[in-house]
């Protein structure tokens, strides 16, 4: 079955540390997308790609690093320049421009992990 | 100009009732406006969405309904279940800006009681 994994499920930063997420998707999407989640505020924008080795910044993404090597693949760094990282991280992909309508097809969500302070 | 304000951020209603959750949009340009449902641990998953062309849109029990002079929408449960208790969000696009960016309200939280 096609869809998006999302691990580690859980994971938890040392003050200082770098920490990736990992987001990988066999739907044969070019677009991909990091949101993160926090009670009340709704899925906020931290960077999106719509080809490979190409990404955009969203609307939080200071503190947080991408790379687009594989079509695949959308790994998300939270680096210790994110002062407030403890939330949940939730990787989205859909169609993107060279591949018919974009906007009007549904983003699909993995699972999501779980990031807290140790 | 860029936000999508969701009310209520919580909402309790009994089985069989019809929980009503609203959305307002400042941005004209908004051209599409899907609602997604997310369970706990869970991603969200696209419910059912709405182009600014149409008033109104059902699937199955769930109705999207549209009012483009007021720039708002709304979500309403039909026969509303238990197993629809979960976190509501809508969201609006620009599908011109080729993008797929969504903007997302702040969410509801729906409980529905047996």
């Amino acid at each position: 079955d096609g869809g998006i994994t999302q691990s580690p499920k859980y994971l938890f930063r040392k003050e200082g540390q770098n920490v990736t997420l990992s987001c990988e998707q066999n739907l044969n999407h070019d677009a991909m997308y990091w949101y993160r989640q926090d009670p009340g505020q709704g899925l906020r924008l931290i960077y999106y790609s719509q080809i490979v080795n190409d990404f955009q910044k969203g609307d939080i993404a200071e503190g947080y690093s991408v790379s687009r090597e594989k079509k695949e693949s959308f790994p998300l760094t939270v680096t210790s320049a994110q002062k407030n990282p403890t939330a949940f991280y939730l990787c989205a992909s859909t169609y993107g421009p060279g591949q018919g309508a974009i906007g009007n097809q549904p983003q699909h969500f993995g699972d999501g992990t779980r990031l807290s302070i140790l | 100009q860029q936000q999508v304000k969701q009310s209520p951020q919580s909402l309790i209603v009994q089985k069989g009732g019809i929980p009503i959750i609203n959305c307002a949009y400042e941005n004209t340009a908004f051209d599409y406006f899907p609602w997604y449902q997310q369970f706990p641990g869970k991603g969200p998953a696209l419910l059912i969405a709405i182009r600014p062309d149409v008033s109104e849109k059902k699937e199955g029990r769930f109705t999207i309904s549209f009012n483009k002079s007021a720039k708002q929408f709304s979500l309403h449960i039909m026969d509303s279940q238990p197993g629809d208790s979960a976190t509501y969000f809508c969201a609006a696009s620009f599908l011109s800006s080729n993008t797929g960016k969504l903007i997302f309200g702040q969410g509801t939280t729906l409980q529905v009681k047996p």
